[in-house]
């Protein structure tokens, strides 16, 4: 199906280990975004990509990595992980015509 | 980047149209208003946006003031599927900050 779909969409991991998110989009849009939303909270932004190669931080990037080899794919990766980022991850896309992002499902994640 | 401040929660009865305020002080003369809505543990959903002139889509209608300092998200026939949490957003750089946003809780 076309659109952005994220994977898993449930994982549990261990302190320590190392987790990569993945999302995938279908519709060429340029810009590809990570958020982060934490119980009751609104969304945070972790990374962004304007193109493909391109990356930029946002608002909370340490801990975590990001790649932007092919312009439909995105994927998050936590290094070493741990249990403060226990959250929810969206990631969304967006074209070159106005500001509309268009999100993924989620991933929940929890680290133990 | 313009801030935007919005009531915490709100109420509205079914079939009845839910007002939604949103006060952003500090727009810039080229900077749009952005309403996305997240409904329980789903992604947020796009649902309009302006510029200066009142907008109406097939979701909702945004009402702007003259001065551009404030604008209400307006869901006319609110269904018990509407209660979600609101955002209204005025993002600079392509960075999209979702603040705590409004719970809006649609009631039989």
């Amino acid at each position: 199906d076309a659109g952005i779909t994220q994977s898993p969409r449930y994982k549990i991991t261990e302190t320590g280990r190392q987790v990569t998110l993945m999302c995938h989009q279908t519709w060429s849009h340029s810009y590809m975004f990570w958020y982060r939303q934490d119980l009751g909270h609104g969304l945070r932004l972790i990374y962004y990509s304007a193109a493909a190669d391109i990356t930029d931080k946002g608002e909370v990037p340490d801990g975590y990595v990001v790649s932007r080899s092919k312009t439909e794919n995105f994927p998050l990766t936590l290094e070493s992980a741990t249990r403060s980022q226990t959250s929810v991850y969206f990631c969304a896309s967006m074209g070159l015509q106005g500001n509309i992002q268009y999100f993924g499902a989620g991933t929940r994640l929890s680290v133990l | 980047d313009a801030k935007t401040t919005q009531p915490t929660s709100m109420d509205c009865a079914e079939g009845r149209a839910a007002n939604l305020p949103c006060n952003h002080s500090t727009i810039s003369g080229n900077e749009y208003v952005y309403w996305y809505r997240q409904i329980h543990s789903q992604g947020p959903q796009y649902i309009i946006h302006g510029l200066k002139n009142n907008e109406t889509n097939e979701m909702a209608s945004l009402i702007i003031t003259e001065d551009r300092k404030s604008s209400t998200l307006i869901l006319p026939h609110a269904t018990l599927r509407d209660t979600a949490v609101y955002y209204c957003i005025v993002p600079g750089n392509n960075d999209m900050r979702f603040g705590a946003g409004t719970r809006l809780t649609v009631k039989p």
